[in-house]
């Protein structure tokens, strides 16, 4: 399989449920983002982790936490979630941080309930 | 603030050329960037402008002005399968993406 693959595409969860979604790389790249989509809004970026080590957390409310045990792996752990989390979840990787293109997995659609 | 405008909507013709603008307002610039984006799918990349011109590839084509902080996608010979999202984003000074939320273009028969 190759690119960024994202598990599972869809998701429902009741708000006191714990639930994680699942980002692999096939790239070979050594960055790796957890971005929200929704809709008619931009991009929100949420987190950034650079060889396993996290470079970047924009101000993302504790019930979401990631986890990056390698370079190809990342996970966002969520637990008692708000309705308005319902978005578009997308994971993306690059070479590297700053001059590179980043590469964006299908997404993983999440409605809470 | 940070910030990049394009158009909500856009509709056009299959066959014709539709022209999608992008405006921005950033703390530096490191290189603008395109992505399409397909209903349900993930984005992907179109194009990289980091110097002022046109930058051509196949049918699409990327246009950048530093000095006016402004850039567009010009795409040709429309197709049904161009019915996308069309994402402009800047990396600033940090290197960071700053995205805008979109623009939906409808291709009509």
């Amino acid at each position: 399989e190759t690119g960024v693959t994202q598990t599972p595409r869809h998701l429902v969860m009741g708000m006191t449920n714990k639930k994680s979604l699942k980002c692999e790389q096939h790239l070979g790249h050594n960055a790796m983002y957890w971005y929200k989509q929704s809709a008619k809004k931009p991009l929100e970026l949420m987190f950034v982790y650079n060889f396993k080590e996290q470079t970047e957390n924009n101000s993302v409310p504790s019930r979401f936490s990631p986890e990056c045990p390698n370079s190809s792996h990342l996970f966002l752990h969520l637990h008692t979630l708000q309705p308005e989390d319902s978005a578009l979840y997308l994971c993306a990787s690059s070479q590297g941080l700053e001059v590179e293109t980043q590469y964006f997995g299908p997404g993983t659609r999440l409605l809470v309930l | 603030g940070q910030n990049i405008d394009q158009p909500t909507e856009m509709t056009a013709t299959e066959g014709a050329i539709v022209q999608i603008n992008c405006t921005y307002q950033t703390s530096g610039f490191n290189g603008l960037f395109w992505y399409q984006q397909h209903a349900g799918e993930a984005p992907t990349f179109l194009s990289y402008n980091v110097l002022d011109g046109l930058e051509e590839k196949g049918r699409f084509s990327s246009f950048l002005s530093r000095s006016k902080g402004y850039s567009y996608l010009l795409l040709k010979e429309l197709q049904m399968k161009d019915s996308a999202s069309y994402l402009c984003a800047v990396r600033d000074s940090n290197y960071q993406l700053i995205w805008g939320a979109g623009t939906k273009l409808i291709i009509k028969p």
